[in-house]
């Protein structure tokens, strides 16, 4: 059974650019939702997809953004980036009820 | 505000110790604690707890959930370097969001 595939694995960027982060869930998950790790701050959610709609966003600016489509699979974009956006950006699928499984992560790096 | 607080933020042990971290939270309409190792890259779920006062165990890791005083701890004991990792603690609510804390820097000396 394949796990969370998440791609790319690494990318550089520069400030003012954009970039989209792409995710796969585990067959059957309905559910996928997006962290941002940094070291000092931990996992902070993103938003939260299921079934095409998102159901849940945390407290990020309107420069992340993010959709799934009808097969679950998600994208996150995030535009006019900025140093302060380099981190881990973790997604995570569930059926509903709790566990999340996480994918590898996408390491952006922002020049 | 809803926050979930670990401690120690780090630690380092050597072979053959026992540890305990810590979480505590303050989220609203709680539904479970889940506990998370996290090598590499991708965090591997260790524990779900929904229930005070009944411990979960799995090899030589354990955890017990406190809903009345608000927290959960993971216990591992005769820890081994493969237990190095940072160890994540989330809240789940009933409005289907995860709140996590920072985590737990665990290295093992050999």
């Amino acid at each position: 059974k394949a796990g969370v595939t998440q791609t790319p694995r690494y990318l550089i960027k520069t400030r003012g650019q954009q970039v989209t982060l792409s995710c796969s869930p585990i067959s059957g998950h309905r559910s996928v939702s997006w962290y941002q790790q940094t070291p000092g701050q931990g996992l902070q959610f993103l938003f939260e997809y299921f079934s095409e709609t998102q159901r849940n966003k945390g407290n990020f600016p309107g420069r992340f953004s993010g959709r799934q489509f009808s097969n679950s699979r998600s994208e996150m974009n995030v535009s006019t980036l900025e140093l302060g956006d380099s981190a881990l950006y973790l997604c995570a699928s569930s059926l509903g009820g709790g566990v999340l499984t996480f994918g590898a992560g996408s390491r952006l790096t922002v020049l | 505000e809803d926050k979930v607080v670990q401690s120690p933020l780090s630690l380092v042990v050597h072979e053959g110790d026992t540890v305990t971290l810590n979480c505590s939270y303050e989220v609203t309409n709680f539904r479970s604690l889940l506990w998370y190792k996290q090598e590499k890259k991708a965090p591997t779920f260790l524990f779900m707890l929904t229930s005070s006062g009944i411990e979960k165990k799995s090899g030589r890791l354990s955890s017990i959930l406190d809903k009345k005083e608000l927290f959960s701890i993971l216990n591992i004991t005769a820890t081994q370097t493969g237990d190095s990792a940072i160890y994540l603690c989330a809240v789940y609510n009933t409005g289907n969001q995860f709140y996590f804390g920072t985590g737990t820097s665990l290295t093992v000396i050999p």
